[in-house]
């Protein structure tokens, strides 16, 4: 079964940057599949934040890219996500998932991240 | 960049009903790439349907979807009490690559 993990700070600063990681098993995030990142601000819909694959340039919503990075790591089989300049609008939780069949079949439980002083 | 529409906004029913969810999209989808998904307070989002119409792993039949081009619906044809949630479409959009949700529609119990 494929599970997914996100973990990193629940509180940032804004003007800060917000790290998060998302932990893989059951699957290889070296393998066939896109890995994405989304959020849901509180009481909101959701938002794709971006996806990456180990060898292809990561994909950003096009609305957050210039804070956006994303990166995989073969060896911890592991992503992670990096969003800049955080304010408050960008308090939410964030899940990590599983792309397939251009959807996404398997999330992580999410975290909740706060941007404030 | 397509805009998904979702209606009703809320929606009261009572257990054993039948519901028809709209997401109306701003230009044509591929079938392909509209997906739905369950919400309930406090958890992921649970992929229901993909391809429009493909049921993922462990869904019960009673959840079904259709449409093509800018209509799409879910339809839960026996409403369970673990049924009332939010749910959500999603389109995939390639060029460029892009996922956008609706809105989303709260069922809730009359």
């Amino acid at each position: 079964q494929v599970q997914l993990q996100e973990s990193g700070p629940g509180l940032v600063k804004p003007s800060g940057t917000l790290s998060l990681t998302c932990a893989v098993s059951g699957d290889s995030v070296s393998g066939t599949q896109w890995w994405s990142w989304v959020r849901q601000p509180p009481g909101k819909g959701l938002e794709w934040i971006g996806e990456i694959y180990h060898s292809e340039s990561p994909n950003y919503n096009p609305s957050l890219r210039s804070r956006v990075t994303m990166s995989l790591d073969k060896s911890t089989n592991q992503f992670s996500l990096k969003l800049s300049s955080v304010t408050a609008a960008d308090t939410a939780v964030y899940y990590c998932a599983r792309n397939t069949d251009y959807a996404m079949d398997f999330w992580g439980q999410g975290t909740t991240v706060t941007v404030s002083s | 960049e397509i805009v998904l529409t979702q209606s009703p906004g809320t929606l009261s029913l009572s257990p054993g009903e039948r519901v028809t969810l709209s997401c109306r999209a701003s230009q044509s989808v591929s079938s392909s790439y509209l997906a739905w998904y369950q919400q309930k307070p406090g958890q992921a989002p649970r992929r229901l349907i993909y391809g429009a119409s493909s049921r993922a792993t462990g869904i019960p039949d009673r959840f079904s979807g259709s449409g093509s081009g800018t209509d799409f619906t879910l339809t839960i044809s026996r409403l369970e009490p673990e049924d009332f949630a939010v749910y959500y479409c999603q389109q995939y959009g390639s060029s460029p690559p892009v996922y956008t949700f609706g809105q989303g529609t709260k069922l809730e119990i009359k």
